[in-house]
């Protein structure tokens, strides 16, 4: 099985801060890597898919890189509505997420 | 626009059967390239992908539930069910139903799950008698 973790766990800042979390995986997963926003009582949001290709509607301060094992999302001028918890995912080998970084207001 | 929600009992006993529902709109099951999954969250952990299925029947599972696990589709209904058999505590969990969006992998030739690009609000499930 193909284990992923984020760092940090979690994280506080201001709006208008740069954020960047990471996400390892035990094995090389190519870019097979999605992120995802959470917000408590909401379904989740993709962000990004194919590692660094943004999905359609999301605002252009999320941007994602890497490849292989080690992936990063950066929020570039973090906004109110940007104060969720972030979830990176794997499809190399069945569908595993990682445990989550929690984003919140300093 | 594509609109996903789950339903069904909030509560169920331990060793019975967890059923939900996932109504789709803004998408037609049948005609849907797409397999439609289940993902869910128990209290203070992350997000555990379940299971998904295409309409035409073929299913992708996790593992860890394939045991006791069936999915099916209702295309007069425009819908797609979990049955998880067997619960214990450890199943207490949010549910959420998602469309899984695949990619086509040129070495094996096949279609794989990628990630979920619409997803139901999720629905809570208590494990207790």
């Amino acid at each position: 099985d193909i284990q992923m973790t984020q760092s940090p766990s979690s994280l506080s800042a201001s709006v208008g801060d740069s954020v960047t979390i990471t996400c390892r995986a035990s094995q090389s997963i190519s870019t097979l890597l999605s992120w995802y926003q959470h917000k408590p009582g909401k379904a989740p949001k993709l962000l990004i898919y194919a590692a660094s290709n943004l999905q359609t509607g999301v605002p252009s301060r999320f941007s994602g890189s890497g490849s292989g094992t080690d992936f990063a999302l950066t929020i570039s001028s973090l906004q109110p509505e940007d104060f969720a918890t972030y979830y990176c995912q794997q499809s190399s080998s069945s569908l595993t997420f990682g445990p989550g970084t929690i984003v919140e207001i300093k | 626009q594509l609109q996903l929600q789950e339903s069904g009992p909030g509560l169920v006993k331990p060793s019975e059967t967890l059923s939900l529902t996932c109504i789709v709109s803004g998408d037609s099951i049948s005609s849907s390239n797409f397999p439609w999954g289940w993902i869910r969250q128990s209290p203070g952990k992350g997000l555990e992908w379940i299971g998904s299925l295409y309409y035409g029947g073929r299913t992708y599972s996790n593992p860890s539930f394939e045991s006791r696990l069936n999915m099916a589709v209702d295309t007069s209904k425009n819908q797609f069910s979990l049955k998880l058999s067997s619960v214990t505590a450890a199943d207490t969990a949010i549910y959420y139903c998602a469309r899984t969006i695949t990619y086509y992998d040129t070495v094996t030739g096949y279609y794989n799950l990628y990630y979920f690009d619409s997803w139901g609000q999720g629905t809570l499930v208590t494990v207790s008698s």
